[in-house]
């Protein structure tokens, strides 16, 4: 049973435009979720996260939006920028229970 | 400061081998977690570590993985008698504690290859 969902394994956007990454879950007990970025050759490394109280976070140019009773969040990232482009995971966490990495989306900003 | 690093970067073995993994922490961290990513696939969970606490060992895939800590330092992951399914980035992240959803800080991982 895959508890997150990333059904895009793949999205290109011009540069300046908006990125939407989308990520869903099953799983109604999350207290948190976590988007990561990841360059070839790198560990993941955190980019904003979201509590499940909350249904918008924002952080410069990266927005998470939750939408609890869709079981569905979402990354904008506006503008795009061509370091943008990295493998972009979605990650959901219960207390007491352990981190659900979804599947990943490969971003690709166009110049 | 040092961020979570990984040793070796690369290993390559052969099938039947047995090979061990390095993770060094961030230094206070005492959550730590080891994922592998196959080709193509999400972060698949194997083990994670809290102080002294018992580790949860759920996400092992079989009885020839193993991994160890010693307090909230050094972590090795053991996998014995590989087999080419094996091969995979083995990624550790580290966190200052796992019950509110801590950040975790990913090491570069080791790409293991099995022939």
């Amino acid at each position: 049973d895959q508890q997150v969902k990333q059904n895009s394994p793949s999205l290109s956007v011009q540069e300046g435009r908006i990125s939407i990454l989308n990520c869903d879950y099953t799983n109604s007990m999350f207290d948190y979720f976590l988007w990561y970025k990841k360059y070839p050759a790198e560990g993941p490394t955190f980019l904003i996260s979201i509590s499940s109280i909350k249904d918008k976070n924002e952080d410069g140019r990266f927005t998470v939006f939750l939408n609890k009773s869709a079981k569905h969040l979402s990354l904008h990232i506006v503008p795009s920028q061509p370091g943008d482009s990295a493998v972009y995971f979605c990650a959901g966490f219960a207390v007491g229970q352990n981190f659900v990495f979804g599947p990943g989306t490969r971003l690709s900003v166009l110049p | 400061g040092a961020g979570v690093s990984q040793s070796p970067s690369n290993k390559v073995t052969e099938k039947g081998k047995d090979v061990e993994l390095r993770c060094d922490p961030i230094s206070g961290h005492t959550a730590l977690y080891w994922y592998r990513q196959s080709l193509g696939q999400g972060l698949e969970f194997l083990i994670y570590f809290q102080g002294n606490s018992a580790p949860d060992k759920s996400g092992l895939p079989s009885d020839r993985f193993s991994a160890e800590r010693t307090g909230e330092s050094v972590s090795t992951l053991t996998i014995q008698r590989t087999q080419q399914e094996d091969s995979a980035v083995y990624l550790c992240a580290s966190s200052l504690m796992k019950s509110s959803g801590e950040t975790q800080y990913f090491g570069p991982g080791t790409r293991l290859l099995v022939l």
